[in-house]
This record gives C-alpha cells, sequence and structure tokens, in this order.
C-alpha cells in the first residue's frame, strides 16, 4: 500500500534562518506532488506541484522553493526565513482510484518562525 | 479564475439534526468537485467526490451547476461528525480548496 512521510512535524526557527521540509511516498512510482500550507481563516493555498523529477511549478511569488531531486521525494525550502512563513504545511500526492484522481496528504509540519 | 467558497467558518448544531455545508464555486470548465475532512489529530482525508456520486458516513453532497454549488449535507448529524470540512475543485493538475468550514456537534 502507499504511504507518505513528512518530517519534522515541528520545527521552531528564527527569522533569517534556512528551512528545509521532507516529504517521501512509498508504494508508488511518478506520482504528481503538492505542497500546501494551511493559515488560519485562509484555508489551503497551494505553494508547488510536481509531475516528475525536475518540475517544479509555483503558484504563489513567495520566499520558498520546492525541489524533487527524486520520484518520490519532495522538499520545501526556504534561504531565510520571515515572520510570515510560519503556518502549517501539507505535503500530498496524487494517486489513481477506479472513479478519478485521489489526492493523499501527510501528516503535517508545523513551522513556527521566531 | 477558479475559486472555492465556503461562506461558513462555523457551523454549531445539535446531535440528531439536520446538516448543510455549504460551498459555491467559480470555475469556466466541468467541474470536478471533493470534500475532504480532517478530524482532530487525524490527516486530511477525502470524505466524497461528485464524480462517484455516493454516500459516506451519511453524508452526500449534489452538484448544482446552475447554482454552482456542491453542498454538503446529513440529515442527522453525530458527534463524531465533528471536524473540519474543506470543499475542493480541481483545475487541471492541481485542486484549489475552500477556507473550509468547522463543524461542531453537541450532545
Amino acid at each position: 500500500s502507499q504511504t507518505i512521510h513528512q518530517w519534522p512535524a515541528t520545527l521552531v526557527q528564527p527569522v533569517g534562518s534556512p528551512l528545509s521540509l521532507e516529504c517521501t511516498v512509498e508504494g508508488t512510482s511518478n506520482p504528481n506532488l503538492y505542497w500546501y500550507r494551511q493559515a488560519a481563516g485562509r484555508g489551503l493555498q497551494l505553494l508547488f506541484y510536481s509531475v516528475g523529477i525536475g518540475q517544479i511549478s509555483s503558484e504563489v511569488p513567495q520566499n520558498l522553493s520546492a525541489s524533487r531531486p527524486q520520484d518520490r521525494q519532495f522538499i520545501l525550502s526556504s534561504k531565510k526565513l520571515l515572520l510570515s512563513d510560519s503556518g502549517f504545511y501539507l505535503c500530498a500526492w496524487e494517486g489513481k482510484t477506479g472513479t478519478g484522481n485521489t489526492i493523499y496528504f501527510g501528516e503535517g509540519s508545523w513551522l513556527t518562525v521566531v | 479564475a477558479q475559486r472555492v467558497t465556503q461562506p461558513e467558518k462555523l457551523l454549531s448544531v445539535f446531535k440528531g439534526a439536520p446538516v448543510e455545508l455549504k460551498c459555491n464555486y467559480s470555475y469556466s470548465g466541468s467541474p470536478e468537485l471533493f470534500w475532504y475532512v480532517q478530524y482532530s489529530r487525524q490527516r486530511l482525508q477525502l470524505l466524497l467526490r461528485h464524480i462517484s456520486r455516493e454516500s459516506i458516513k451519511g453524508f452526500t453532497a449534489d452538484l448544482n451547476k446552475g447554482e454552482t454549488s456542491f453542498h454538503l449535507k446529513k440529515p442527522f448529524a453525530q458527534e463524531e461528525d465533528s471536524a473540519m470540512y474543506y470543499c475542493a475543485l480541481r483545475s487541471f493538475q492541481k485542486l484549489v480548496f475552500g477556507t473550509g468550514t468547522r463543524l461542531l456537534v453537541s450532545p
């Protein structure tokens, strides 16, 4: 069966420090991968998505970047964190079911920038 | 541009009462719509999709293209239905979410 792992679960970082959130998927190949941010009152905002290795699409201009060095690995990064980067980050992958695609989410990472 | 609107941030009902969580969308093509749910201390998961026309945990949702709505309904709410509910629209390879509605079912 397919699983998705995301880490770290919680992170407290000072302003100006770098960030690296990692996400890996097991049990599937060539998935679509996504990074979302969940902020209070703003729902789930799509940050990046990837349809293959090295292919990254950015949805919103921001202080973050994403990379996909391997088929089932998706990394969210920042060189210098801002206070506004605080939030709950969700990695997700897309699989196929009998009635269309289903997107499965990881457990999320809480980032607090202080 | 595609957009999903959930007008209610919080919906509070008593056990056994009917529930309707509202969702309206804006999309130029043929929409593919979903409801996702996040229970306390659990990950976000798919509840149902309009293509399947299914009932999950007593919930149903009908796509109304004329009103551009995909409201989630349940005739008799249960305490275990308390959770955060998100309506979502697929736009090509992206899933666009609404801001979510927190459902609180009291005994």
